[in-house]
């Protein structure tokens, strides 16, 4: 059973527009939210986090919004790169030191 | 360390032999947890640690996988009598001690191959 679930598998965007990844969960015991960002053949790279008593939170050109009441997550990258083009994984968390658990992942593509 | 290392990067083994992975947490860093990616699926947690402490192991498997983490040395996963199914990246990854809710960092993984 799922409990992150990211289900686009892949996203293509324009340079310089908005790329939009989703990202829902069904465990109402998650109150810590992260995107990482991972290259081939690399470890996955924390990008941004979120936790549940904020709904929006910001750091440059990436924008994480919570929507607790429908359990559901948005990262916004404007204006989008082409080195932005990366797997996209949105992970959560319970209270103190719980493992992440993971949704599988968009794929984004951004195009020059 | 300021970064996660896992030794080795690659590691093939015929199907029954042993595989054993490394990795030296960020210093400083007094969790370190293991994840199984198979298939550029999904991370599968395994175990974790609170410094050489079993913290969590709910996704270890209950045969021929084991853990350590020991003072002074690198934490270590070992694999006995390996199966095509446990081909995957193992990823580590290592968090601050103390706080609550942190991201944790990650190493370039270790990519099994059983065949």
């Amino acid at each position: 059973d799922q409990q992150v679930k990211q289900n686009s598998p892949s996203l293509s965007v324009q340079e310089g527009r908005i790329s939009i990844l989703n990202c829902d969960y069904t465990n109402s015991m998650f109150d810590y939210f992260l995107w990482y960002k991972k290259y081939p053949a690399e470890g996955p790279t924390f990008l941004i986090s979120i936790s549940s008593i904020k709904d929006k939170n910001e750091d440059g050109r990436f924008t994480v919004f919570l929507n607790k009441s429908a359990k559901h997550l948005s990262l916004h990258i404007v204006p989008s790169q082409p080195g932005d083009s990366a797997v996209y994984f949105c992970a959560a968390s319970g209270t103190g030191n719980t493992p992440l658990v993971f949704g599988k992942g968009t794929r984004l593509s951004v195009i020059a | 360390g300021e970064e996660v290392a896992q030794t080795p990067k690659h590691l093939v083994r015929g199907e029954g032999q042993k595989a054993k992975l490394y990795c030296a947490p960020i210093k400083g860093h007094s969790y370190v947890f293991w994840y199984q990616q198979v298939l550029k699926n999904e991370f599968k947690f395994l175990i974790s640690f609170q410094n050489e402490n079993v913290f969590d192991e709910t996704g270890m498997p209950k045969e021929r996988f084991s853990a350590k983490c020991l003072p002074n040395s690198p934490c270590s996963l070992e694999i006995q009598a390996t199966k095509l199914e446990d081909s995957a990246v193992y990823f580590c990854a290592s968090s601050h001690r103390g706080q609550v809710n942190t991201e944790a960092f990650f190493g370039q993984g270790t990519r099994l191959t059983v065949v």
